[in-house]
C-alpha cells in the first residue's frame, strides 16, 4: 500500500499548457509539501502546507499554484508551462511539527514540457 | 537564507572502498540533519541527526552529526555496486521544513 502517491508518473505536454498533478498521503500526515529536482539532482523546496498554514518559496512563478481538496491531498496546477518547468516534481508528507522524523516521498512525475 | 551544501558533487570509487560524504548546513531554528539515498526514483530515508557526537549505524553505514561546526558526515564501508546513487543531504528546522543540498553521486565500480 503506497504512503505517498503522485498521478501522473510522466507527463509530456506542449508549452503554454495548464497541468495538474496530483498527490495524496495515506499516512495521516498534516503536513505536505512539493519539490522540484532539476536535472542536476537539486531538490528545491516549492510550497509546504499544513491544512490551514501555505508556506511558498518565493522563487516559485505565480504560474504554480497548491490545491488541498482536503489534508491528504495535495495537487500542484501549473499555468502556461514553460520549457523549463521539465524536471521531475516530487510530493512529500511528514507529520505534525512536534514531531521530529522524516519527510516521505511519493515517487514523483517527470514533467516534460515541449 | 537556509542552505546546505554537500561535497563533494560526484565520486567514483571500487568495490571494496570506503568512501566519506560531507554535508555542512545552515538553517535557522535547526531541528535535524537527514541522509537520504536516490536511486532511480525516490529519495528513501537513511539517517536522521539531532544530537552532535553520537554515531548512527546501519550495516556498513554510519553518520554522524557535529552541531558546533554545522556539518555532518555519511560514511560507506567496503563499498558495493548497489551503493551507487545520490546521497541526499536535508536540513530540518521547527517549522517542518526540510531544506536539500545538491546532492552527491556515487559511482561505485566493480
Amino acid at each position: 500500500d503506497t504512503a505517498v502517491s503522485q498521478t501522473p508518473k510522466y507527463l509530456v505536454t506542449q508549452m503554454g499548457n495548464d497541468k495538474s498533478i496530483k498527490c495524496e498521503q495515506n499516512l495521516g500526515h498534516d503536513t505536505m509539501y512539493w519539490y522540484k529536482q532539476d536535472s542536476k539532482k537539486f531538490l528545491k523546496i516549492m510550497f509546504s502546507y499544513n491544512n490551514k498554514e501555505l508556506i511558498i518559496n518565493e522563487t516559485v512563478p505565480n504560474r504554480f499554484s497548491p490545491k488541498s481538496p482536503d489534508k491528504a491531498h495535495l495537487n500542484l496546477h501549473i499555468n502556461s508551462l514553460e520549457l523549463g518547468d521539465s524536471a521531475v516534481y516530487f510530493c512529500a508528507s511528514s507529520p505534525w511539527r512536534q514531531y521530529n522524523t522524516e519527510a516521505f516521498f511519493g515517487q514523483g512525475t517527470r514533467l516534460t514540457v515541449v | 537564507e537556509d542552505k546546505v551544501v554537500q561535497s563533494p558533487l560526484s565520486l567514483v570509487v571500487h568495490e571494496g572502498d570506503t568512501v566519506t560524504l560531507n554535508c555542512s548546513y545552515e538553517v535557522t531554528n535547526f531541528r535535524s540533519l537527514l541522509w537520504y539515498k536516490q536511486e532511480k526514483k525516490a529519495p528513501t530515508f537513511l539517517f536522521m541527526l539531532t544530537s552532535s557526537g553520537i554515531e548512527k549505524k546501519s550495516g556498513r553505514l554510519s553518520s554522524i552529526l557535529d552541531k558546533k561546526e554545522l556539518f555532518s558526515i555519511l560514511n560507506i564501508t567496503a563499498t558495493q555496486t548497489g551503493d551507487s546513487a545520490v546521497y541526499l543531504c536535508a536540513g530540518s528546522n521547527t517549522g517542518n521544513q526540510f531544506y536539500f543540498g545538491t546532492g552527491t553521486s556515487l559511482t561505485v565500480i566493480p
